[in-house]
């Protein structure tokens, strides 16, 4: 199956930590990545994971991944006003030969001041 | 390094009509993949390109199509526009020989159809 899931929205508080899970059914997903797209613009690549990864830290962000439950986080600790935009999770499956990649549905994230 | 450009930003066009976008990738990014984001749908994957071919399309008529020019930018047609052709057009390029398959889009163009 190719369907990525994410929840729709979440709120967090300036300088709290936010969380935006996602969830695949394809287990021959090589990568896992997340994108931010901000009002208006195109997607930013923030971070990947590989399938043989448990997690990945860069910076604020850490990813999680669990590849027996087919779930992936993001988390972004001291979460600022800048963080608000609309996060994607996207699978590539390289076997396929399509390389093209699939994504969820896009969280919304809205850090209150 | 200049980043995807896509052009035009906006785009309005009556049904019935067609349109063309045009995608300029990141030098040295000889593939390129086509995007719609429509509102409410998410992102649906349209088509890849790769050293001048057609690689693989995503579950959309044939009206949509495009083309990869010897310099791997490509265009993006649709023709007979509908209403719900109506949507956020990304483009991404990726390196063919990249290892981890990332992609990276440009800002898109905003095509709206009266």
């Amino acid at each position: 199956g190719e369907d990525v899931e994410q929840s729709l929205f979440l709120s967090v508080r300036e300088g709290d930590s936010s969380v935006i899970n996602c969830t695949y059914t394809d287990s021959s997903s090589t990568y896992l990545y997340w994108y931010k797209q901000e009002p208006g613009a195109g997607l930013q690549l923030l971070t990947y994971i590989f399938s043989n990864m448990d997690m990945k830290q860069d910076q604020r962000l850490t990813v999680l991944l669990n590849k027996k439950d087919k779930h992936l986080s993001l988390r972004i600790a001291d979460t600022q006003t800048g963080d608000s935009a609309i996060y994607f999770c996207a699978e590539s499956k390289r076997q396929t030969g399509a390389n093209n990649l699939f994504f969820g549905t896009g969280t919304r994230l809205t850090v209150i001041p | 390094e200049a980043g995807v450009t896509q052009s035009p930003t906006h785009l309005i066009k009556t049904r019935g009509q067609q349109a063309t976008l045009r995608c300029s990738p990141i030098s040295g990014h000889t593939s390129v993949y086509w995007y719609q984001q429509a509102l409410g749908l998410g992102l649906q994957f349209l088509l890849w390109y790769d050293e001048g071919e057609e690689r693989n399309r995503g579950n959309f008529p044939p009206r949509f199509s495009g083309r990869q020019f010897p310099n791997y930018s490509s265009e993006l047609n649709v023709n007979a526009l509908e209403l719900e052709d109506s949507a956020l057009y990304l483009c991404a390029s990726r390196f063919r020989g990249s290892e981890i398959d990332t992609q990276y889009f440009g800002p898109g163009t905003r095509l709206t159809v009266l």
